[in-house]
């Protein structure tokens, strides 16, 4: 099984709906991290939490919002979906062994959102 | 800020032929410098890495070099292969905003043609 998993794979939704992605972790990581991707822009942080209690914006974080519900589950909303919000959105967690700043990420499949 | 920059692609090459990927970087202090790979459907997964200044990073026969001198992490392989054909991303951690972050650079797509 995949340790890091996000639901659902692809979702088309209409301009104003409430969405939520969903994200689960098996790998026991205490940090996770929201994405998205857009062609030729790279990946750009969303938010980020580094524990159940610790919740940060990212660089992109307007019009979203997140909920860390356990160690393992951490979910992205977009309260009124936008067609600009359509790309590919990813969740991805580390463990800082080794050292602050050094530690790997490790990415779930991605969701691809399409907002009409 | 920080801000990565790599060279933009896509690239093709044949099978076998040499592999260079450039990219440079700006930061403050001593950021950790990696490469990630996105194969077709799939999300990014850790290349290689290098966290301080003359490390080199290697696996399945990429090699990146950490030089501080010329603030660069070229991405290098000396024969690719068709299964090599994915996106790769140069990225650093480093201090920012009450915490180390991951900033990407745009990604540069490969293809290898038998």
């Amino acid at each position: 099984d995949a340790d890091v998993t996000q639901t659902p794979r692809n979702r088309i939704t209409k301009t104003g709906k409430r969405i939520m992605l969903e994200c689960s972790q098996t790998k026991g990581h205490d940090r996770m991290y929201w994405y998205r991707q857009d062609p030729g822009l790279g990946l750009r942080l969303i938010y980020y939490s580094f524990d159940v209690k610790d919740i940060n914006k990212g660089e992109i974080s307007d019009g979203y919002s997140v909920s860390r519900q356990a160690q393992a589950k951490f979910s992205l909303s977009l309260e009124s979906a936008i067609p600009n919000q359509t790309a590919l959105y990813f969740c991805a967690t580390s463990d800082p062994q080794g050292g602050v700043g050094t530690d790997t990420q490790y990415f779930g499949p991605g969701t691809r959102l399409t907002v009409l | 800020g920080n801000s990565v920059t790599q060279m933009e692609g896509p690239v093709t090459l044949s099978e076998e032929a040499f592999l260079t990927i450039n990219c440079t970087y700006t930061a403050t202090g001593y950021p950790s410098l990696f490469w990630y790979v996105q194969y077709p459907g799939e999300g990014l997964q850790l290349l290689l890495k290098a966290t301080k200044a003359d490390d080199k990073g290697s696996n399945k026969g990429f090699e990146a070099t950490y030089r501080k001198e010329t603030t660069s992490f070229h991405l290098e392989k000396g024969s690719v292969q068709v299964s090599d054909s994915a996106v790769y991303f140069c990225a650093l951690s480093g201090y920012g905003a009450g915490s180390y972050q991951l900033t990407f650079g745009k990604g540069t797509k490969l293809s290898v043609i038998p």
